[in-house]
């Protein structure tokens, strides 16, 4: 089992609508989760940390998490042709400051 | 204010030479990781700087990959007798790792091609 999970895609969703990219993770005493967003040929930007259960809005985007579940996703409203990209999840784990990647999901908004 | 940067931002080698990829933390940031990303593949970490303590040096692939961090600051990754299968970009991220802060801030990479 990997540490970090994700579904690789591709999520085809209509311009305008909601994107919702899921993570799960293995390490129960993770504390932070963070979500970057890579266009391609360009390296990882960062897009939302989180770590506290619950929802965190910034703009556009929704981080949620759910430690209970062991479970971060990502809701993009309003989806616009340039969220197309890949979407990683990452996790620290509770024994060292290492993040931990999943290996993304290719999300892409048609028009 | 200025971010991670790396350089060679392209690199292309013979197979079994050595090279060398350079990356600049953003000032301050104590904690310095590099990654290696083949095409259309996932993040692989390769190692970990946290201040003055040891390296997590858990994802080098092989004892061909070095990696060191002079003066808390400047990291460099060596990759000596190269091969093909050594073809990635290589990036490298830097984070404050303080208080709540883990948030890490990429470089542009480094596309090493070997022949």
């Amino acid at each position: 089992q990997k540490e970090v999970e994700q579904n690789s895609g591709p999520l085809s969703v209509p311009e305008g609508a909601i994107a919702s990219l899921n993570c799960t993770y293995s390490d129960r005493g993770s504390q932070s989760f963070f979500w970057y967003r890579q266009y391609s040929g360009k390296s990882p930007e960062l897009i939302m940390s989180i770590y506290s259960n619950g929802d965190k809005e910034d703009g556009r985007f929704t981080a949620q998490l759910n430690k209970a579940s062991q479970y971060v996703s990502l809701l993009i409203r309003d989806s616009q042709p340039s969220d197309s990209a890949t979407y990683l999840c990452a996790a620290r784990g509770s024994s060292a400051s290492k993040i931990i990647f999943g290996s993304g999901t290719r999300l892409s908004i048609r028009p | 204010g200025a971010g991670v940067s790396q350089s060679p931002s392209n690199k292309v080698t013979e197979k079994g030479k050595d090279v060398e990829l350079r990356c600049d933390p953003i000032s301050g940031h104590t904690a310095l990781y590099w990654y290696r990303q083949s095409l259309g593949q996932g993040l692989e970490f390769l190692i970990y700087f946290q201040g003055n303590s040891a390296p997590d040096k858990s994802g080098l692939p092989s004892d061909r990959f070095s990696a060191e961090r002079t003066g808390g600051s400047v990291s460099t990754l060596t990759i000596q007798r190269t091969q093909q299968e050594d073809s990635a970009v290589y990036l490298c991220a830097s984070s404050l790792n303080g208080g709540s802060s883990y948030e890490q801030y990429f470089g542009p990479g480094t596309r090493l091609t070997v022949t």
